[in-house]
């Protein structure tokens, strides 16, 4: 079965300083990777994804991520954080193996909030 | 380019009542289609996906159901709506399986 955690609830990151917003996963076979943010009422926009080869995944408004096979981790970061980049983040996974790779696992998801 | 539309933003039912929340999907076929749960702000949960007309698979037994009479329309029912049907109600479309997911803008349900 895929799985996978956000193990902090919420992340307080003043402006113009650096955010980590952590997930780690686990899977049968290989991971597909995602990040979503969601906006207040809002349904979900996709920033990034991690499939195969670079471990280090840029994707939407400046933020990256790193895929890390031996930690089994895929943590979202920004240089620098605005204060419109306070929303909730999604990580989510899907198991290249088969077994229920239709269902897409999202984690339960972890608030940002930028203080200016 | 494609786009997915969901409607009603808002409802308010009462227990009891029946529920029809309608997902449809623009410049695209045979998309793959999904609708998610969402309480409390938080996590998603998956209720059900189609990969085609009529292809209805259902993660969790519940009190709702979905049918896809069209390519791009997907419908979330209800017959008799419980207090715990209350939740955000995402749709969301995917070209393959293994692409990522576009969401609808989702619906607000309230079960009074």
């Amino acid at each position: 079965a895929q799985s996978v955690a956000q193990p902090e609830d919420q992340v307080n990151v003043a402006e113009g300083n650096p955010l980590t917003v952590k997930c780690t996963y686990s899977v049968s076979g290989n991971p597909y990777l995602f990040w979503y943010v969601q906006y207040p009422n809002r349904g979900l926009q996709f920033l990034l994804k991690y499939i195969t080869g670079d471990n280090l995944v840029k994707g939407s408004y400046g933020f990256e991520a790193e895929f890390n096979k031996s930690q089994t981790s895929f943590h979202l970061k920004k240089p620098s954080a605005l204060v419109s980049d306070s929303a909730l983040y999604f990580c989510a996974v899907r198991d290249d193996s088969g077994a229920g790779s239709y269902q897409l696992t999202f984690g339960k998801g972890t608030k940002l909030s930028v203080i200016p | 380019s494609q786009t997915i539309h969901q409607w009603p933003a808002t409802l308010v039912q009462p227990v009891g009542s029946p529920l029809s929340l309608e997902c449809t999907v623009e410049g695209t076929s045979n998309p793959n289609l999904y609708w998610y749960r969402q309480a409390a702000g938080r996590g998603l949960q998956l209720l059900f996906y189609s990969v085609g007309i009529g292809q209805i698979s259902s993660e969790v037994p519940q009190n709702l159901s979905a049918s896809r009479p069209q390519d791009r329309q997907f419908i979330l029912s209800s017959k008799k709506l419980l207090l715990s049907d209350s939740g955000f109600y995402l749709c969301a479309w995917s070209p393959t399986t293994y692409e990522k997911l576009f969401f609808g803008s989702g619906t607000q349900l309230s079960v009074l």
